[in-house]
């Protein structure tokens, strides 16, 4: 089915430490995002990597894809206490209509 | 360049009333994005719009919800005979459409509360 699993659904770490996060899917890509929301508010784009890459970084972010593996992951490195938030994968398939489908989400926590 | 506008921030309902979200994409994005999301947890997808068209429905329920993005003005998400259940956040997000469909990044908006009694 086309839908993103991310794991793990919660972590927390202390401030300095790297937190990774993963997504995982079932069915090709067209690329994937990673979105962050922060409590209450609207999702904010952090980054996209299309099914043709396979690395990517944008500043404290680094987004790996393994389309043999179908999976991504999200590595924030030198965490700090602002980037507590949710962090969402988000999916477009080859097939059907180009449908934005958000994964189930980890809840970061970092602790000062 | 103001950003995705969504209104009411928050809709209190009684049970059986009409709901009416609205969104007002970016300047010059075509495709809008609904999704509801319940607390603690991912977004639903419910239905992806161009202007006068619906491209896909999929995720939204056939009954009592229906959503439109006239040439005119801004999309809405209305749903009737609301039931406790529809209590949820509802989110909005556009893109321009430009770029090769499904390859832009989504613009969000702050979001709708609905609270149904």
């Amino acid at each position: 089915s086309q839908q993103g699993e991310e794991d793990p659904q919660a972590l927390s770490i202390q401030e300095g430490e790297n937190a990774t996060m993963n997504c995982s899917y079932k069915t090709s890509i067209n690329n994937l995002q990673w979105y962050r929301q922060n409590s209450g508010r609207g999702l904010v784009h952090l980054i996209l990597i299309r099914s043709n890459e396979r690395e990517k970084h944008s500043g404290r972010l680094r987004v790996t894809l393994d389309t043999s593996k179908k999976s991504s992951s999200l590595l924030i490195t030198a965490s700090r206490a602002a980037d507590t938030a949710s962090y969402f994968c988000a999916l477009t398939f080859t097939s059907g209509t180009y449908k934005y489908i958000f994964g189930t989400g980890t809840r970061l926590k970092v602790l000062a | 360049n103001a950003g995705v506008m969504q209104n009411p921030r928050h809709l209190v309902r009684r049970r059986g009333q009409e709901a009416r979200l609205r969104c007002s994409p970016m300047k010059g994005h075509s495709h809008v994005y609904w999704y509801r999301q319940l607390p603690e947890e991912g977004l639903k997808f419910m239905v992806y719009l161009q202007k006068e068209n619906i491209i896909d429905e999929s995720g939204m329920p056939k009954e009592r919800f229906s959503a439109e993005f006239p040439k005119e003005g801004p999309s809405i998400l209305r749903i009737q005979q609301v039931v406790r259940g529809d209590s949820a956040a509802y989110f909005c997000a556009s893109s321009p459409g430009t770029s090769g469909q499904g390859t832009g990044e989504l613009f969000f908006g702050e979001g709708s509360r609905l609270t149904v009694l």
